[in-house]
């Protein structure tokens, strides 16, 4: 079946410093792929997209590239906060799917 | 995007008792999730609702054990029934953003059962 792999499960970064949070969707017909951030006690929310017709998006310090021959894509995060902090999940799905599978979460801790 | 609030924010239930969840939309919606996080663990889907219609049920999750309701566009409840320890999870509401793929979530619902 449908499966998204995310990688890693932990990632620790110094305060202004990158992080990268990779993802491998195993589905050919997946052609929507969301980012969520949950804080603690939180709902999911959303803070990037990127559809299958390109190849990278930005906003602000947030940015997602995507390889759809490798079926990979990763969220990149620069000059990171302590407010950053948090769990991450990727997820892919497809028009007219109406389900989403999504990865494992990525626990993100930025040190001040 | 749509706010979305979900009732109790929280509860400790003791096993074989039922507990209803809501999740209210501020606009109507056509596709009505609802998901299952167990601690530290990534979301797992449970049914998707649709208004008028019976809901669709995930592998793993039956209508007895969940039951669903969805009266109206805006509106729907998930019941946990019977419920035993490991029960115990995040439920989350999730809606549909204009019939596209995008999917926005509640705060969830935080059960604890004993």
């Amino acid at each position: 079946g449908e499966n998204v792999e995310q990688h890693p499960s932990t990632l620790s970064v110094q305060e202004g410093d990158s992080a990268v949070i990779k993802c491998t969707y195993s589905d050919s017909a997946s052609n929507y792929f969301p980012w969520y951030k949950q804080e603690l006690g939180k709902g999911p929310q959303l803070i990037i997209d990127i559809r299958s017709n390109v190849g990278e998006k930005k906003d602000q310090r947030i940015a997602v590239t995507l390889n759809k021959t490798a079926k990979h894509f990763s969220l990149h995060i620069t000059e990171t906060q302590p407010e950053d902090s948090a769990v991450y999940f990727c997820a892919a799905s497809y028009t007219g799917g109406f389900k989403t599978i999504f990865g494992a979460g990525t626990r993100l801790f930025v040190k001040a | 995007s749509a706010v979305i609030s979900q009732k109790p924010s929280r509860d400790i239930c003791q096993r074989g008792t039922s507990l209803t969840i809501q999740c209210q939309v501020d606009s109507q919606v056509t596709m009505m999730f609802w998901y299952r996080q167990q601690p530290g663990q990534s979301l797992t889907l449970i049914a998707t609702a649709n208004q008028g219609s019976e809901a669709t049920y995930e592998s793993g999750f039956v209508i007895d054990k969940f039951p669903i309701s969805r009266p109206n566009l805006t509106f729907s409840t998930l019941t946990v029934s019977n419920m035993s320890p490991e029960d115990s999870s995040i439920y989350l509401c999730s809606v549909d953003a204009g019939g596209r793929e995008t999917q926005y979530f509640g705060p969830g619902t935080r059960l604890l059962v004993l």
